[in-house]
C-alpha cells in the first residue's frame, strides 16, 4: 500500500510539501505518479517520478512549481507545490504504475488553501 | 494536447447492462484504464491494458475497444456498482484521464 501524509491548511502563497510512504513493496520497483482532484471535479494528473533513479516528468501546468523527490532509505516519495493558489485546494493521491495502469493508490491528503 | 471524453453521466437498471465509453485519438493503442471511484475513496482499478481485469474485480466488468473509442461494461449491473468512473491513458510518458461519468443505477 501507498500511505500519505496528513491533510494541510497553507496560505496563498506557500508552499506544501506531500509525502507518500511504500508499504509491502520496493519503492523502487514502479514509477511512482501523483494526481489531484478539486472538491466536486475530475482526476487530474501532476507528474511523475522513477523512484529508482530520481527522473521525473512533469505535466506542463505545474512545470516550474512542483517538484518531487524521493528518500529510497525509507521508501518514500514527496512533492513540493509552491506558489499555491485557492484553486490548488484539492485531495492529492500518489499512485503506483503497474502494467500501464495505477494498480495501487494512496488515501490522499487533503490540501486547503485559505487565507 | 491529447483528450478523452467520456459521457457525464449514465444511468441503468439493476441487473441490466451498463455501457461507458470513452473517446480519444487512437485510444485503442494507448493502453487504456478504467476506474471506479466513490464517494470519500481513492480511485480503484477495475479494467488495465484494454481488456484485462485485477485480481478481484468482479467478472461483470468488462473492457473492449476498437479504434478510437474504449468502452466499459458492467453486465447485471448491481447498486453497489453506483460510482464514477474514469477512462485512463498514455500519451507518450505522460497520463490523461477522462472527465468521468456518474453512473446511476436506479
Amino acid at each position: 500500500q501507498l500511505v500519505q501524509s496528513g491533510a494541510e491548511v497553507k496560505r496563498p502563497g506557500a508552499s506544501v510539501r506531500l509525502s507518500c510512504k511504500a508499504s509491502g513493496y520496493t519503492l523502487t520497483r514502479n514509477h511512482i505518479h501523483w494526481v489531484r482532484q478539486a472538491p466536486g471535479q475530475g482526476l487530474e494528473w501532476m507528474g511523475i517520478i522513477n523512484p529508482s533513479d530520481g527522473g521525473t516528468l512533469y505535466a506542463q501546468q505545474f512545470q516550474g512549481r512542483v517538484t518531487m523527490t524521493r528518500d529510497t532509505s525509507t521508501g518514500t516519495v514527496y512533492m513540493e507545490v509552491s506558489r499555491l493558489r485557492y484553486e490548488d485546494t484539492a485531495i492529492y493521491h500518489c499512485a503506483r504504475v503497474s502494467f500501464q495502469a495505477f494498480d495501487i493508490w494512496g488515501q490522499g491528503t487533503m490540501v486547503t488553501v485559505s487565507s | 494536447s491529447y483528450e478523452l471524453t467520456q459521457p457525464p453521466s449514465v444511468s441503468v437498471s439493476p441487473g441490466q447492462t451498463a455501457s461507458i465509453t470513452c473517446s480519444g485519438d487512437k485510444l485503442g493503442q494507448r493502453y487504456p484504464s478504467w476506474y471506479q471511484q466513490k464517494p470519500g475513496q481513492s480511485p480503484l482499478l477495475v479494467i488495465y491494458q484494454d481488456t484485462k481485469r485485477p485480481s478481484g474485480i468482479p467478472e461483470r466488468f468488462s473492457g473492449s475497444s476498437s479504434g478510437n473509442t474504449a468502452t466499459l461494461t458492467i453486465s447485471g449491473t448491481q447498486a453497489m456498482d453506483e460510482a464514477d468512473y474514469y477512462c485512463q491513458a498514455w500519451d507518450s510518458s505522460a497520463v490523461v484521464f477522462g472527465g468521468g461519468t456518474k453512473l446511476t443505477v436506479l
